[in-house]
């Protein structure tokens, strides 16, 4: 079965432009979230969707979002990027958004 | 809320050597707890995990018992290899009244094994 996939895997971008990155879950998972990680602070969570829905959500703000496809695959999105939004972003996915989560390679983005 | 506090690295351990990082956790509820696993330029693989008290989980020579009296989720391995060099996460999975669940980590800790 094949793992989490992450597209593009590294990005480069300016301030003030947005960016859009993927992610395939493993087939009959319904489940992705997504998690920020940087040397600062660590790995915080970002948000969940399920079934097409966003069902929890971290402490960022607005600029980041996403949604989800009815194939469960997911898009997040940052508009008007700031220096400090170069991380590893990282998408995880599960049956059900239970226990055990399952991670991609990580799109590494980096903001000029 | 949630929170994971792991022992700061680099830990640094020739081969053969025991491994011990430590892992503590607080949480409202009863969470499941992970030790994560993440290599140079990749993403995170879930190394073992324990959804409740005195469980133990176990993966690759690795292991870590749940302990709701000290809160806390030591990750041991007996001998460990340089092929074990990497960053170890510690974290917890808590599910809430609204049925949603978030991985809450700790800062990693990084493992260096010399030959």
């Amino acid at each position: 079965k094949a793992g989490v996939t992450q597209t593009p895997r590294y990005l480069i971008k300016t301030r003030g432009q947005q960016v859009t990155l993927s992610c395939s879950p493993i087939s009959g998972h319904r489940s992705v979230s997504w998690y920020q990680q940087t040397p600062g602070q660590g790995l915080q969570f970002l948000f969940e969707y399920f079934s097409e829905t966003q069902r929890n959500k971290g402490n960022f703000p607005g600029r980041f979002s996403g949604r989800q496809f009815s194939n469960s695959r997911s898009e997040m999105n940052v508009s008007t990027l700031e220096l400090g939004d170069s991380a590893l972003y990282l998408c995880a996915s599960s049956l059900s958004g239970g226990n055990e989560q399952f991670f991609g390679p990580g799109t590494r983005l980096t903001v000029l | 809320g949630d929170s994971v506090t792991q022992m700061e690295g680099p830990v640094t351990l020739s081969e053969e050597a025991f491994l011990t990082i430590n892992c503590t956790y607080t949480a409202t509820g009863y969470p499941s707890l992970f030790w994560y696993v993440q290599y140079p330029g990749e993403g995170l693989q879930l190394l073992l995990k324990a959804t409740k008290a005195d469980d133990k989980g176990s993966n690759k020579g690795f292991e870590a018992t749940y302990r709701k009296e000290t809160t806390s989720f030591h990750l041991e391995k007996g001998s460990v290899q340089v092929s074990d060099s990497a960053v170890y996460f510690c974290a917890l999975s808590d599910l809430k009244d609204t049925g949603r669940r978030a991985l809450t980590f700790g800062s990693g800790t990084r493992l260096q094994v010399q030959p």
